[in-house]
């Protein structure tokens, strides 16, 4: 079945680690993108890469970095710079141009203690 | 700037009740509309989306949305409310080109009273 994984499902973390979070698809989708969620909040978008070798910021970069070295894979690291890390990530793609709706992997909740 | 508002953070029905969760949309251009819903600790599943064709949207699990662009309104519906109704809900549009450009509503949480 095609689709997205996020791995771990549950990430616990010493405050000023890094974390790397993973994601990844065999959709053979263009476009990936990261979302931070807090709760009762919507969606905030942090990073997102329409091809590989290529990304650019979302609403809330600062402390968060990305790499898209291949087509299906679009790892979010959060850094110690990011200030309130505790969260529900959530990874996403689009086929293409993107203007059809975001497929969304099960998500990966860090808590950082 | 798109945006969308999502009227009630909390809605609660009782089983069987017609469901009715509120989207208004801002937007410059004509726009692509979505509905998700989110269960607890999972990701988002596409229920419904329009995009330019019939103005009436039927999605799965019995929801509706009607596009109404002289109320700029995405409104979901469902005749008759089930347990396995209660999620988040959220609403979404689609800013321009490249897909980066979704805005999500702050969602609506929906609970189904016996």
């Amino acid at each position: 079945d095609g689709g997205i994984t996020q791995s771990p499902k549950y990430l616990f973390r010493k405050e000023g680690q890094n974390v790397t979070l993973s994601c990844e698809q065999n959709l053979n989708h263009d476009a990936m993108y990261w979302y931070r969620q807090d709760p009762g909040q919507g969606l905030r978008l942090i990073y997102y890469s329409q091809i590989v070798n290529d990304f650019q910021k979302g609403d809330i970069a600062e402390g968060y970095s990305v790499s898209r070295e291949k087509k299906e894979s679009f790892p979010l690291t959060v850094t110690s710079a990011q200030k309130n890390p505790t969260a529900f990530y959530l990874c996403a793609s689009t086929p293409g141009q993107g203007l059809g709706e975001q497929f969304f992997g099960p998500g990966t909740r860090l808590t950082v203690l | 700037a798109q945006s969308v508002t999502q009227l009630g953070s909390h809605v609660s029905v009782s089983e069987g009740a017609l469901v009715l969760l509120r989207c208004n949309y801002s937007s410059s251009v004509p726009p692509y509309l979505f509905w998700y819903v989110q269960y607890p600790n999972q990701g988002l599943q596409l229920l419904l989306k329009y995009t330019s064709a019939a103005t009436l949207v039927k999605g799965i699990n019995g929801f509706e949305a009607e596009f109404k662009k002289s109320e700029t309104s995405f409104h979901l519906t469902k005749p008759s409310a089930h347990m396995s109704d209660a999620a988040e809900y959220f609403c979404a549009v689609s800013r321009g080109n490249y897909g980066q450009n979704f805005v999500f509503g702050p969602g609506t949480r929906l609970s189904v009273l016996p």
